[in-house]
């Protein structure tokens, strides 16, 4: 099955600043890439499918790029909102797999 | 407005079978697969398997194959997955979500304990 690999475990990022997610994946999964956030307590909320595409209602401030096997998810200025777990879905191979997630917390 | 409502918390006994609905509105359940995804407690998001209300079809993650059935109820707009053989690390939060590949709506999740 296709691994993803998320980095950082942990992002800790002042409000208002730039955040900055990885996702690589072990085979190339085209573009067919999701990104969810999750809060506690929470089920999943998609941010961004096809590697890039916002989902409806998501902020511009999300965006999703990917090049080969690497993905990149960053939020241009994190709000108070936005500290949260966060994880890439791969959807181009059965079985579907998650990564591990990265937490976004406040410096 | 799509909704996905899933059945209450449930607790179970180690070897007994648990399951969980999905009751789906504000869309045709026969145009969208469903997938069912689950999160143990504090660990991450595992895919368990899909399935396809319009012709029954489904999918699994190879460690369930032998311990999931998902269903369907067309008539009710409601899915249907049934986990067996329930150890204590089945224990965990289970999701249904409309698919696209991804899941773009999700149920509010339903808490299995497994436990003697």
């Amino acid at each position: 099955e296709i691994v993803m690999t998320q980095s950082p475990a942990t992002l800790s990022v002042s409000p208002g600043e730039r955040a900055t997610l990885s996702c690589r994946a072990s085979q190339i999964v085209s573009s067919n890439l999701a990104w969810y956030q999750q809060k506690s307590g929470q089920a999943p909320r998609l941010l961004i499918y096809d590697a890039s595409t916002r989902a409806t209602g998501v902020p511009a401030r999300f965006s999703g790029s990917a090049s080969g096997t690497e993905f990149t998810l960053t939020i241009s200025s994190l709000q108070s909102d936005d500290f949260a777990l966060y994880y890439c879905q791969q959807y181009n191979y059965w079985p579907r797999t998650f990564g591990q997630g990265t937490q976004v917390a406040i410096k | 407005q799509v909704q996905l409502v899933q059945s209450g918390s449930e607790v179970k006994k180690p070897g007994a079978s648990v399951r969980v609905s999905c009751k789906a509105s504000g869309y045709r359940i026969t145009s969208y697969t469903i997938i069912w995804v689950r999160q143990a407690p504090g660990q991450g998001l595992e895919w368990m398997g899909w399935i396809s209300p319009h012709n029954g079809n489904t999918k699994s993650a190879q460690k369930f194959q032998d311990r999931v059935t998902m269903t369907t109820d067309t008539s009710t707009s409601t899915a249907y997955m049934e986990l067996h053989s329930l150890r204590s690390d089945d224990t965990a939060v289970y999701y249904c979500a409309r698919d696209l590949g991804y899941g773009d709506y999700w149920g509010q999740g339903t808490l299995v304990t497994v436990s003697s």
